[in-house]
């Protein structure tokens, strides 16, 4: 089944300790992104990767980190969380322009 | 900054209505899709009008793109309850590499029986 899987689902953290939130697609797409939702925002981009080792800040990857060291992994890495970087984070992948999401991990950093 | 914004941000219908909402943008663009979220779940794609496309259809769906006033508006005809979700237009801007979305802030329909 065409899929994208993140880990964990769910995660509550304290502020500074560092974690990383691994997204993973089994559609051989070469595209692959980070998103941020908030209430009353919408979703918010914080980086995309257009093919391995090719990455590129979205709106908002201030606190962000990113790698592409395969095609089909694309990790999302918070060195140091603070507790504005609560929220739920998707990961996105892509062929030709429609994406396809994760189910989502909900993150709070206490 | 957000490009797209769905208008309105809310609205409540009974089934077999239809529903439409709007999305405005600022720049000129590449394409503009269309997304459906239930709630706290992963974003489903629904359609992907190009900026040379006028109108487009899936099933229910019906999309139209004016480029002239940067607007767009998604119709779903005869709703049915599984319609309840919130919905997103998303943008790519025409000077950005294709792979940088922007999301409006949505609008949430309600569909009761």
């Amino acid at each position: 089944e065409a899929q994208v899987t993140q880990n964990p689902r769910y995660l509550i953290t304290v502020t500074g300790k560092k974690l990383t939130v691994t997204c993973s697609q089994n559609m051989n797409h070469e595209y692959m992104s980070w998103y941020r939702q908030d209430p009353g925002l919408g979703l918010r981009q914080i980086y995309y990767s257009m093919n391995v080792e090719v990455t590129d800040k979205g709106d908002v990857p201030e606190g962000y980190k990113v790698s592409r060291k395969e095609k089909r992994n694309f990790p999302l890495i918070l060195e140091s969380p603070s507790p504005n970087q609560t929220s739920l984070y998707f990961c996105a992948s892509s062929s030709d322009g429609e994406q396809y999401f994760g189910p989502g991990t909900r993150l709070t950093v206490t | 900054s957000q490009q797209g914004e769905e208008d309105p941000q809310a609205l409540s219908i009974q089934e077999g209505e239809n529903a439409t909402m709007n999305c405005s943008y600022k720049t000129s663009i590449n394409n503009l899709q269309w997304y459906r979220q239930n709630s706290g779940r992963g974003l489903v794609h629904l359609i992907l009008i190009r900026s040379n496309e006028r109108e487009k259809h899936s099933g229910r769906l019906r999309v139209t793109l004016d480029t002239s006033k940067k607007s767009s508006s998604l119709l779903i005809t005869a709703s049915r309850a599984a319609d309840t979700a919130s919905y997103f237009c998303a943008t790519d801007a025409i000077w950005d590499s294709w792979g940088k979305l922007q999301f409006g802030a949505g609008t949430q329909v309600v569909v009761t029986p």
